[in-house]
């Protein structure tokens, strides 16, 4: 079983549609849990970053996680055509070499006008 | 502005040569980290460093080497025992657990 599963879509939603992304783990020491966006040809941004479990939300997107199944969301509200891009969910522990993030392949998304 | 720069943005390499891709940043950051990216594999770790004059290998470090002489660079070098180097590179950097900040990669192509 890998550390880190994401189904890696493609994913395609009218604009204006609610998004649903989805990880789950295995590891029970991970405890920093982030999502990345990624457009083609460029390196990946930074878009949540959430410690242990529950909610947290900054404008469109909310990412939720639950430890207790070992499993993180993002959801994309009111999607845009802009928000066309891979989406990465990624998690580590916590001190030291558990810094080094462990990633998901990754969620193409296309959100079509 | 404080970021990750990588750089070339395209770089072509022939049968036998090796190449050194350049990653600097002016984050302050301790930690930095190369990843190869190929279509359907997601980010692998090649090498990573917490420290200067220290690194360590990660999952697909063979036919790679880097070194960490200055806490803001961390170049990758891709020898010629790489049999299939053609890939998307990718720099980053990180201070804590609180994520990466990625640079804007490095497109390595075999001619």
């Amino acid at each position: 079983q890998k550390e880190v599963e994401q189904d890696p879509g493609p994913l395609s939603v009218p604009e204006g549609a609610i998004v649903s992304l989805n990880c789950t783990y295995s590891n029970s020491a991970f405890q920093y849990f982030m999502w990345y966006r990624q457009y083609s040809r460029k390196g990946p941004e930074l878009l949540m970053y959430t410690y242990s479990s529950g909610n947290k939300e900054d404008g469109r997107f909310t990412a939720q996680v639950d430890k207790s199944s070992k499993y993180i969301s993002l959801f994309i509200r009111d999607s845009q055509p802009s928000d066309s891009a891979t989406y990465l969910c990624a998690m580590s522990g916590s001190g030291g070499s558990n810094y080094k993030l462990t990633f998901g392949k990754g969620t193409l998304l296309t959100v079509n006008p | 502005d404080g970021g990750i720069t990588q750089s070339p943005k395209y770089l072509f390499r022939k049968e036998g040569q090796n190449v050194t891709l350049s990653c600097e940043q002016n984050l302050n950051h301790d930690a930095m980290y190369w990843y190869r990216q190929d279509p359907g594999q997601g980010l692998r770790l090649i090498y990573y460093s917490q420290i200067v004059n220290d690194f360590q290998k990660g999952d697909i470090a063979e036919g790679y080497s880097v070194s960490r002489e200055k806490k803001e660079s961390f170049p990758l070098t891709v020898t010629s025992a790489q049999k299939n180097p053609t890939a998307f590179y990718l720099c980053a950097s990180s201070k804590e657990a609180h994520g990466y900040t990625f640079g804007s990669g490095t497109r390595l192509t075999v001619v």
